[in-house]
């Protein structure tokens, strides 16, 4: 099946920093990438569609300024945690969607943690 | 109402037995269904995808579908420990690539 590549798996950082993550769909080209958090014991929550070459696509009460979304390339799209605080900490996951079948891949995911 | 609904479990089968899931949707114009299994810590692996009404098999995984009803469901045949995970059901409407998410069904399979 397809690939969809995450990174990091996992990062640390202190309150007031900003935190990059990589989304990359291996072999196949992805015009569209979804952006998901998941905090524990819950399910998948949709923050963004990201679209290349034009702006993401919020879902509501997401902050676009707070989760900076840029998908520059068929294959990249990164998400940005600007000024992160400790409620942020959570389980971030992309996928990527398969065209032809309407079928999503999903990274390995990133546990982020904010302290 | 939720756009997915399903039951939180957790859905505990012995080894062996057939493991039954259940999921409905709101949208009636929802077009294609899936299946995922997520282990604790891990992001979620599709197992199976239905887009019409009926059955469809794979290996142990059975995924059927039925649209008038809103309803879409899993088995998992001669369950083994490894299928402890929660299985998330998933929809997509009829534009764009969209994944709408249920709440998972926890599964546990005891020896």
């Amino acid at each position: 099946g397809a690939v969809v590549s995450q990174h990091p798996s996992w990062v640390i950082c202190k309150s007031g920093t900003s935190v990059k993550i990589e989304c990359r769909s291996l072999d196949f080209q992805a015009t569209t990438m979804f952006w998901y958090r998941q905090f524990p014991k819950q399910s998948l929550m949709l923050m963004a569609t990201s679209n290349e070459g034009s702006k993401a696509t919020y879902e509501q009460g997401v902050e676009k300024d707070k989760f900076l979304i840029n998908h520059a390339s068929l294959t990249l799209s990164t998400l940005t945690v600007t000024s992160a605080h400790p409620e942020d900490s959570s389980f971030y996951i992309c996928s990527a969607a398969d065209r032809g079948n309407h079928r999503a891949f999903f990274g390995q995911g990133t546990r982020l943690t904010v302290v | 109402q939720k756009e997915v609904e399903q039951n939180s479990g957790p859905l505990s089968v012995p080894e062996g037995a057939i493991a039954s899931l259940n999921c409905t949707y709101s949208d009636r114009v929802s077009q294609s269904f899936f299946w995922y299994r997520q282990y604790s810590g891990k992001s979620p692996e599709l197992i199976m995808s239905i887009y019409s009404n009926g059955d469809k098999e794979d290996g142990r995984f059975t995924a059927q579908l039925n649209k008038a009803s809103q309803y879409v469901s899993l088995l998992i045949r001669d369950s083994q420990p490894s299928d402890s995970a929660t299985y998330l059901c998933a929809v997509i409407k009829a534009a764009g690539n969209k994944l709408t998410f249920g709440g998972g069904t926890r599964v546990l399979v005891k020896p």
